[in-house]
């Protein structure tokens, strides 16, 4: 079945550095990734949607500069975290869209201190 | 707009008892309807799905959800449960038929299913 490969999947940094999450589809071609947030024992909030190629869909709320998404190619999403602060802490989870319908990643937990 | 409704924030049973998560959503376009399962820090994993057809879905683990449209509900059910089935379950709509391309999911709030011995 469908692969999404999720890396790293728990990462500890500091206050105010930056912090890049992967995704790739390991067996399907992603055309389209969708990016979560979850917070403790809640649902998943949808952050952004991107197409290969394209610029990122980001959703009311969501920053843009802080929250840069890369979709580069079918395979390879990436979420990177600008300037983290404690408040950025929280659990990502990706999302790719292909042949196989949504398949998720394992998540990435993010601890900012 | 989408939304999902998932009544019950947690539910308690009993191992080999029945049990039933409800899932209700709105929506002005046809739907497809999912149920995910989430084990503590994973991702989801794909219970169930509702495309078109028949209205009774049947999926992984033992678990089946019929899709009612004049309730606009997708209640996902299972005979016997066991105690790996504890997890955080999740209801799921999107826009259906027609579409190009992938429509984001809205999720419900989620069920915690906390089965004991």
């Amino acid at each position: 079945g469908a692969v999404v490969s999720q890396h790293p999947s728990r990462v500890i940094c500091k206050s105010g550095t930056s912090v890049k999450i992967e995704c790739r589809s390991l067996d399907f071609q992603a055309t389209t990734m969708f990016w979560y947030r979850q917070f403790p024992k809640q649902s998943l909030m949808l952050m952004a949607t991107s197409n290969e190629g394209s610029k990122a869909t980001y959703e009311q709320g969501v920053e843009k500069d802080k929250f840069l998404i890369n979709h580069a190619s079918l395979t390879l999403s990436t979420l990177t975290v600008t300037s983290a602060h404690p408040e950025d802490s929280s659990f990502y989870i990706c999302s790719g869209g292909g042949d196989y319908g949504y398949t998720f990643g394992s998540g990435t937990r993010l601890t900012v201190v | 707009a989408q939304s999902v409704t998932q009544l019950d924030s947690q539910v308690p049973v009993f191992e080999e008892a029945p049990v039933e998560l409800r899932c209700n959503y709105s929506s002005s376009v046809s739907v497809y309807l999912f149920w995910y399962v989430q084990y503590p820090n994973q991702g989801l994993q794909l219970l169930l799905k509702y495309l078109s057809g028949s209205t009774l879905v049947k999926g992984i683990n033992g678990f089946e959800a019929e899709f009612n449209k004049s309730q606009t509900s997708f209640h996902l059910r299972k005979p016997s449960v066991h105690i790996s089935d504890t997890a955080e379950y999740f209801c799921a709509v999107t826009n259906g038929g027609g579409n190009t391309g992938f429509q984001k999911l809205v999720f419900g709030t989620g069920t915690r299913l906390l089965v004991s011995p």
